[in-house]
């Protein structure tokens, strides 16, 4: 079925620094793929996704691109923030286009000042 | 912006009780999940919906039970709480393929 693998934390970043949180999925067929945040005590938000090969996805200055010939789908953002300091899930939808997603483990980011 | 409510941040129960759960959302969306939130083990799902009165099994939904009667809740009921049981909960709804989840703020439940 339906897998996804994230790099394991925590990681731990000046503020300003490059951030990059790996990804890589199994899926039969063209899954939808997503990163959602969870900040402190929160449920999860959905940050960025992309639907098809080659879509990068972006919002609050992360971005991630869709590569199907890697399976990949990693998350980077060119200078984090210490308001940046959250739990990150990779995500994708599941075999033959369940709805169900299918989530990596997370990956806890600090980012000090 | 769709919302989804549960209707606690945090409970605390009694081993042998019966919990309730409850989850609204206000987007019409058909498909509604629970999942729990355990550290080192990310989220697990328990039961999903796509329809009312429909529900599936995840992945861990032994020792849970849900209730579907109108598209808008989905409720999680502990039918005996464990201790075992103490965990995050979270709720989450969706429209349809490609378009990912809406969650709540989870409700944190402890169980003495």
């Amino acid at each position: 079925g339906n897998s996804v693998t994230q790099m394991e934390g925590p990681v731990t970043l000046s503020e300003e620094a490059f951030l990059t949180i790996n990804c890589t999925y199994t899926a039969t067929g063209y899954p939808s793929l997503f990163w959602y945040v969870q900040y402190p005590g929160e449920g999860l938000q959905l940050l960025l996704k992309a639907t098809k090969a080659d879509d990068k996805g972006s919002n609050k200055g992360f971005e991630a691109t869709y590569r199907k010939e890697t399976t990949s789908f990693h998350l980077e953002k060119g200078s984090v923030q210490v308001s940046d300091s959250a739990v990150y899930f990779c995500a994708l939808s599941g075999e033959g286009g369940s709805e169900k997603l299918v989530f990596g483990k997370g990956t806890k980011l600090t980012v000090n000042p | 912006d769709v919302k989804v409510t549960q209707s606690s941040r945090y409970l605390v129960k009694r081993t042998g009780e019966k919990v309730f759960l409850e989850c609204v959302q206000d987007m019409d969306h058909e498909n509604m999940f629970w999942y729990r939130q355990d550290p080192g083990l990310g989220l697990r799902l328990i039961y999903f919906s796509y329809d009312v009165k429909m529900k599936e099994k995840g992945d861990i939904p032994e020792g849970y039970s849900v209730s579907r009667e109108k598209k808008e809740r989905f409720s999680l009921i502990l039918e005996s709480a464990s201790t075992n049981q103490t965990s995050m909960y979270l709720c989450a709804s969706s429209l349809n393929r490609g378009r990912g989840y809406t969650f709540g703020s989870g409700t944190r439940l402890t169980v003495v």
